[in-house]
């Protein structure tokens, strides 16, 4: 089946440590998104690439990047994470032709700081 | 700006029991609506999607209907199970192509006791 994977499911980093979350899609969509949903909140949309070209959102810490080599994969890197980015981590994908395609989400990564 | 207006929760209902999850919104064009589901510690499903005023969207038991001159997109399903319970976002996409992007209502816990 098509789909988004998302690896790790569960990441445990150190305070300050760089950690790095990871993308896969067989959908071979255009677009893909990273969000942030932080417990009993609606994600939070971090940034998107359409194709190479990336979108941030005005309001993403510099704190987080992300790079996009190929169409299938997608990262997200968090340079210096602070307590305040223990979160659930997701990635989704469209298609940007036809009438609104959804977004299709992977399972997210969960990511603890200690 | 879009927003999403969902009613608050958590709801608890007994199984077989009918549900409603209230969702109203505001938009500037028009947007295609939808309603994403999450179960415990998995990223967000497409439940349902509707891209013009009047359609009725469904899957599973559940049904959602466009209606513009009211700005809702109301979720029921006529007798829920145990295995509905989980977090529901209603969503909406305003815009086409590279910058589509949803934006979300705050989600809804339903619990749905044996």
């Amino acid at each position: 089946d098509a789909m988004v994977i998302q690896n790790p499911r569960y990441q445990v980093t150190q305070f300050g440590k760089p950690v790095t979350l990871s993308c896969s899609q067989t959908l071979n969509h255009n677009v893909m998104y990273w969000y942030q949903q932080k417990s009993s909140q609606a994600p939070k949309l971090l940034f998107h690439y359409y194709d190479k070209d990336f979108n941030n959102e005005a309001d993403t810490p510099d704190n987080f990047q992300s790079r996009r080599p190929n169409t299938s994969f997608c990262f997200l890197d968090i340079r210096s994470p602070g307590l305040g980015d223990a979160a659930m981590y997701l990635c989704a994908t469209s298609n940007p032709y036809g009438s609104n395609q959804p977004q299709h989400f992977g399972d997210g990564t969960r990511l603890s700081i200690l | 700006g879009d927003s999403v207006t969902q009613m608050e929760g958590p709801v608890t209902l007994s199984e077989e029991a009918f549900l409603t999850i209230n969702c109203t919104y505001t938009a500037t064009g028009y947007p295609s609506l939808f309603w994403y589901v999450q179960y415990p510690g998995e990223g967000l499903q497409l439940l349902l999607k509707a891209t013009k005023a009047d359609d009725k969207g469904s899957n599973k038991g559940f049904e959602a209907t466009y209606r513009k001159e009211t700005t809702s997109f109301h979720l029921e399903k006529g007798s829920v199970q145990v295995s509905d319970s989980a977090v529901y976002f209603c969503a909406l996409s305003d815009r086409v192509g590279a910058n589509s992007k949803l934006t979300f209502g705050k989600g809804i816990t339903l619990s749905v006791r044996p």
